[in-house]
């Protein structure tokens, strides 16, 4: 079945160091989510891609969908200690039309203040 | 409104005793969803609900594991003669509907299944 790698699997940043997680894939995707999960808590949902090669911005955080669909990638500038979780991304399988998202393993962030 | 609710919130059981956990969706959310996390894991996804039926049972990992949905609303998650790997958080989420592009997924609080 379609699997996503999410790399790396771990992070840990100065308060203030920017961070980026990456997704990859070895076939297309038809579109991308990204959920963030708090200690302790329930994945929520940050953003959705679409198009090929699509950016989008969420005050420090910015989401890209690579150009063949292939990967994306979640970048935060300036971390902040409220910045601490797993990011999950979640691609949509487009050959079905069930709505099912596969979350890859999560990249876990610790933010030293 | 209210979100997805879920109970219990923490559930420990006896090895090879049978458990329920029950999901409540947002009103008016089609789509329903049950994930397993593992302790440090990814979400491990289980079984998905359009209305009444379930299409894709695809992600339950056994026969001791089923699901079923009534009036397109409340969920129930039945596992049969537990084991100590059903460990794990139980999250159900819901969504507008099921039908593409994918709808953002609203995640209930989950429930913690102890197997001792």
């Amino acid at each position: 079945g379609q699997q996503v790698m999410q790399i790396p699997q771990y992070q840990h940043v100065q308060e203030g160091e920017d961070f980026t997680t990456y997704c990859n894939s070895s076939t297309t995707l038809s579109n991308i989510q990204w959920y963030k999960q708090r200690p302790g808590g329930h994945p929520v949902f940050l953003i959705q891609l679409v198009k090929s090669g699509e950016v989008k911005k969420q005050k420090r955080l910015t989401f890209q969908f690579g150009e063949a669909k292939k990967n994306s990638s979640l970048h935060i500038t300036a971390t902040q200690t409220t910045d601490v979780g797993t990011y999950f991304c979640a691609p949509g399988l487009g050959s079905s039309n069930t709505g099912k998202l596969i979350f890859g393993q999560g990249t876990t962030l610790q933010v030293k203040p | 409104g209210a979100g997805v609710s879920q109970s219990p919130s923490n559930k420990v059981t006896e090895k090879g005793k049978d458990v329920e956990l029950r999901c409540d969706p947002i009103s008016g959310h089609t789509a329903l969803y049950w994930y397993r996390q593992s302790l440090g894991q990814g979400l491990e996804f289980l079984i998905y609900f359009q209305g009444n039926s379930a299409p894709d049972k695809s992600g339950l990992p056994s026969d001791r594991f089923s699901a079923e949905r009534t009036g397109g609303s409340v969920s129930t998650l039945t596992i049969q003669r537990t084991q100590q790997e059903d460990s794990a958080v139980y999250l159900c989420a819901s969504s507008p509907q099921g039908l593409l592009p994918p709808y953002e997924q609203y995640f209930g609080p989950g429930t913690r299944l102890t197997v001792t």
